[in-house]
């Protein structure tokens, strides 16, 4: 059974670059099959797919965030990673990492983390 | 972007009761539509891809109809662990610019 766990700060400060670890247990993250995303969740409110990233290297971000946005992987330690530079008050959410399908559908999610920006 | 537009916000059932809950697409995304169900604090679970194929271990009670642009999700017969936040999300666009619903929230009436 996979699994994933994010892992980071719960409090940023305004301008500064969030910064969280999704870690995946249970199966490969170099598995050729599957790309493993990054999603948010305002306080109260819907879901924003932020970017994902292949075992390669390879990314696709959301083009309303590709300027914040930089996910990087580290399969030695079965690891990936989201940046999100110069945050205001408007990224403060819940961060779930998730793990596509091959079709782009996400069937297997982390707990989730809030991560608050405030002074 | 695939705008996806979900109906009603929400939705009153009594448990035992059919809920149909709908999901539009603002352009054809064909089949490639999920469904999740997300519980207060908890993350969303996969119901439903490919608009029709139940993801492992969902009940038969669930079920996904549509394709290009209008999409149903029907619970047959609500059970109390069925009372939840329901979105869909399009996967359909390469690259990827992949889009949720505003979800529908199902509540007890």
């Amino acid at each position: 059974q996979v699994q994933l766990q994010e892992s980071g700060p719960g409090l940023v400060k305004p301008s500064q670059t969030l910064s969280l670890t999704c870690t995946v247990s249970g199966g490969s993250i170099s598995s050729g099959n599957y790309y493993w995303s990054w999603i948010r969740q305002h306080p109260g409110k819907g879901l924003e797919w932020i970017g994902y990233i292949y075992y390669s290297g390879t990314t696709y971000y959301n083009p309303s965030l590709k300027s914040q946005v930089t996910i990087s992987v580290d399969t030695s330690k079965k690891q990936f990673s989201l940046k999100l530079s110069s945050v205001t008050a408007a990224d403060t959410a819940v961060y779930y990492c998730a793990r596509n399908s091959g079709y782009d559908y996400f069937d297997y999610w982390g707990q989730g983390t809030l991560v608050t920006v405030s002074s | 972007e695939v705008v996806m537009t979900q109906s009603p916000a929400t939705l009153s059932v009594s448990p035992g009761e059919r809920a149909t809950l709908s999901c539009r697409a603002s352009q054809s995304v064909s089949s490639n539509l999920a469904w999740y169900q997300q519980k207060p604090g908890q993350s969303p679970r996969l119901l439903i891809y490919g608009a029709s194929t139940r993801a492992t271990g969902i009940p038969a009670r669930f079920s996904g109809t549509g394709s290009g642009t209008e999409f149903t999700l029907t619970i047959s017969s609500l059970q109390s662990e069925d009372f939840a936040v329901y979105y869909c999300q399009q996967y359909n666009n390469w690259p990827p610019a992949l889009t949720f619903g505003g979800g529908t929230r199902v509540e007890i009436e």
